[in-house]
């Protein structure tokens, strides 16, 4: 079945560092969401990329989908300590499993003020 | 968000009996699904619905049922709880094409 990795799993970065994560699918996607979790809390619907090598900003958070529509990345510019939390990404199946999102496993972040 | 409400947040059950959470969401939206996360797996997919009284199964579904019988309700089902299930599960909700809304979670220890 499809599988979506991301990595690395944990990150700790000083407040003011920029912060990376990458995710990578087995398949190719019609579209890939990135969730944001608070501790705590549950997932949170950041954003949705659709196109080949899209690029959307969010203030810091900067966000791409490869062009071959496999792999994603989020970056954050300039940490401060409200963005500490896990950060998924998801991919939909195809045909009939296209209403169906598969989670990365998360990217959890630690913010050292 | 206030348009998905689960029920209860906490339980905590023994081995061997039967557990129902309730998942009840005020937007119409025609996609539900149920998820459970757990330490080092992330979220996974149990059951999910498409309509009234249309459900699938998930990646992990066994030792778990579903039953949509109004559009608004969706309700897990443990059948006969296990140690192995004790995690938090999580409600989501879609619709419109956009991204999954998901209710606060309900945490869910077997002993």
């Amino acid at each position: 079945g499809q599988q979506v990795m991301q990595i690395p799993q944990y990150q700790h970065v000083q407040e003011g560092e920029d912060f990376t994560t990458y995710c990578n699918s087995s398949t190719t996607l019609s579209n890939i969401q990135w969730y944001k979790q608070r501790p705590g809390g549950h997932p949170v619907f950041l954003i949705q990329l659709v196109k080949s090598g899209e690029v959307k900003k969010q203030k810091r958070l900067t966000f791409q989908f490869g062009e071959a529509k496999k792999n994603s990345s989020l970056h954050i510019t300039a940490t401060q300590t409200t963005d500490v939390g896990t950060y998924f990404c998801a991919g939909p199946g195809s045909g009939a499993g296209s209403y169906q999102l598969t989670f990365g496993k998360g990217t959890k972040l630690s913010v050292i003020p | 968000d206030a348009g998905i409400t689960q029920s209860p947040r906490h339980k905590v059950t023994e081995t061997g009996t039967p557990v129902t959470l309730r998942c009840h969401q005020t937007e119409n939206h025609r996609y539900m699904y149920w998820y459970r996360q757990d330490p080092g797996h992330g979220l996974r997919l149990i059951h999910y619905s498409y309509g009234v009284k249309d459900t699938d199964k998930g990646e992990v579904s066994d030792g778990y049922s579903v039953s949509r019988s109004k559009t608004e309700d969706f309700l897990l089902t443990l059948e006969s709880a296990t140690s192995s299930q004790t995690s938090v599960y999580f409600c989501a909700t879609q619709g419109g094409g956009h991204g999954y809304t998901f209710g606060s979670g309900t945490r869910l220890t077997v002993v």
